[in-house]
């Protein structure tokens, strides 16, 4: 069964420093999505985006982050400088058919110390 | 704001009985609703989805129940397993336009066996 492959599964990194967190997305989806969730907290939306563009974000996706699309596979989150309160587990979700079944990734667990 | 939120964020069932878990939904607008399964150290697992026009839909041991005049969704499990324990979600969206899921806070079902 096809799935969404995240790399790596931990990230360790020092306050301020950048961080890029890669996703593979199931093959033939066309809207990707990044979420996020804070230990013991619920899913929180980042971002999503359709042919190559960002559709929606939301307001914890400010300008430290940023996604792209390099090339046909993959899809990047990027945390230009991180903070402390950026510990997450992030999670990268693609679906084919725009915010319906929406299948996830195992995250990226980053912790920021 | 409108959200999504759970009424129980944890529920013991012994083996073998059947699993209620509920959550309430503030968006009128929602037309489309989705069940994710997390164990732990995944991300969310899809389990199933209605859309406002329905009022039940059924799975594999799973039944989804939605009553759009009080704002209310609820996963049924038949006959919990222990491979049952897990934190479930319930996400919501308008389905219009390229609008993010929201979801839930969670809640944990512990199977005693």
């Amino acid at each position: 069964e096809p799935e969404v492959t995240q790399t790596p599964s931990h990230q360790v990194t020092q306050m301020g420093q950048e961080v890029i967190l890669r996703c593979v997305p199931i093959s033939n989806h066309l809207y990707f999505y990044w979420y996020r969730q804070i230990l013991g907290q619920k899913v929180e939306f980042l971002v999503s985006f359709y042919n190559n563009e960002i559709s929606e974000k939301s307001e914890i996706f400010d300008d430290q982050f940023s996604v792209e699309r390099p090339d046909g596979s993959n899809f990047t989150l990027k945390i230009r400088s991180t903070k402390l309160e950026d510990s997450a587990m992030y999670f990268c979700a693609s679906t084919g058919t725009g915010n319906e079944k929406l299948f996830f990734g195992s995250g990226t667990q980053l912790s920021v110390l | 704001g409108e959200s999504v939120g759970l009424h129980l964020p944890t529920l013991s069932v012994q083996e073998g009985d059947n699993s209620i878990i509920n959550c309430a939904y503030s968006n009128s607008a929602s037309d489309y609703f989705i069940w994710y399964k997390q164990e732990s150290g995944k991300g969310p697992q899809f389990i199933i989805d209605i859309r406002s026009n329905m009022d039940k839909r059924q799975g594999q041991r799973v039944t989804v129940l939605l009553n759009k005049t009080v704002k209310h969704l609820s996963l049924q499990i038949a006959a919990t397993q222990p491979g049952d324990s897990a934190v479930y979600f319930c996400a919501e969206t308008p389905n219009s336009g390229n609008t993010p899921l929201v979801f839930g806070k969670g809640t944990r079902l512990s199977v005693i066996a």
